[in-house]
């Protein structure tokens, strides 16, 4: 079965800190997606990549960074936490083309204290 | 911007029907759904890719139109496994690399 796995599901930081967040696919996709999930706000787009070390800012990117060294990766970088970004991070994968579908991985509660 | 979503909660109970819809400020190439349930990963329902498509599985429906920029999805005799929050992901890109912009997400309750 076709994965997105995420390396936490939860994870506590301290205001200030350095955060990678983690995002593994095993089925080759060549896009990759970060959005954070709020309530009442749905989905928003933090950063997408549609290539190994190609980045695009989504609607959202203030505050963060990603990293793409290797096709199946793709890391999200809160360079300096802060508590407005406590959130639900969720990862997804997608092939090229616009008959695909996004597969999700189960998301990281992240909470900043 | 995100699409605008209508209704924000529906609560039904098994054998009802409900209409989803979304709307998009911007011209859409394609709409996307999906549904998530609590705690879970958002699942991948379909794709409407041309205006005036209309495509279903099972009993989840959905129809697309482009000039309107408008889609929506049709839950015809709920089951309790409808229950759950969707959401719909116009793709509005411009350029090559297709990203999708959601909605706030359309909470469904299925009562028995």
């Amino acid at each position: 079965d076709v994965k997105v796995t995420q390396s936490s599901r939860y994870l506590v930081k301290r205001t200030g800190e350095k955060v990678f967040l983690e995002c593994v696919q095993d089925m080759d996709h060549e896009n990759m997606f970060w959005y954070r999930q709020d309530p009442g706000l749905g989905l928003r787009l933090i950063y997408f990549s549609y290539d190994v070390k190609m980045k695009e800012k989504g609607d959202i990117p203030e505050g963060y960074s990603v990293s793409r060294e290797k096709k199946e990766r793709f890391s999200l970088i809160l360079e300096s936490a802060s508590t407005n970004q406590t959130s639900m991070y969720l990862c997804a994968s997608s092939l090229t083309g616009a008959a695909y579908g996004y597969t999700f991985g189960s998301g990281t509660r992240l909470t900043v204290v | 911007q995100q699409p605008v979503q209508s209704p924000q909660a529906v609560i039904l109970r098994e054998g009802e029907d409900a209409v989803i819809n979304c709307s998009s400020s911007k011209a859409l190439y394609s709409v996307h759904w999906y549904r998530q349930k609590h705690g879970e990963a958002p699942v991948f329902l379909m794709i409407l890719l041309k205006g005036g498509e209309q495509k279903g599985h099972d009993k989840i429906s959905a129809s697309f139109n482009e000039k309107k920029q408008q889609s929506s999805l049709y839950l015809t005799a709920s089951q309790l496994s409808y229950s759950g929050t969707y959401f719909c992901g116009p793709d509005i890109s411009s350029g090559s690399a297709r990203q999708l912009t959601f909605g706030s997400g359309t909470q469904l309750t299925v009562l028995p």
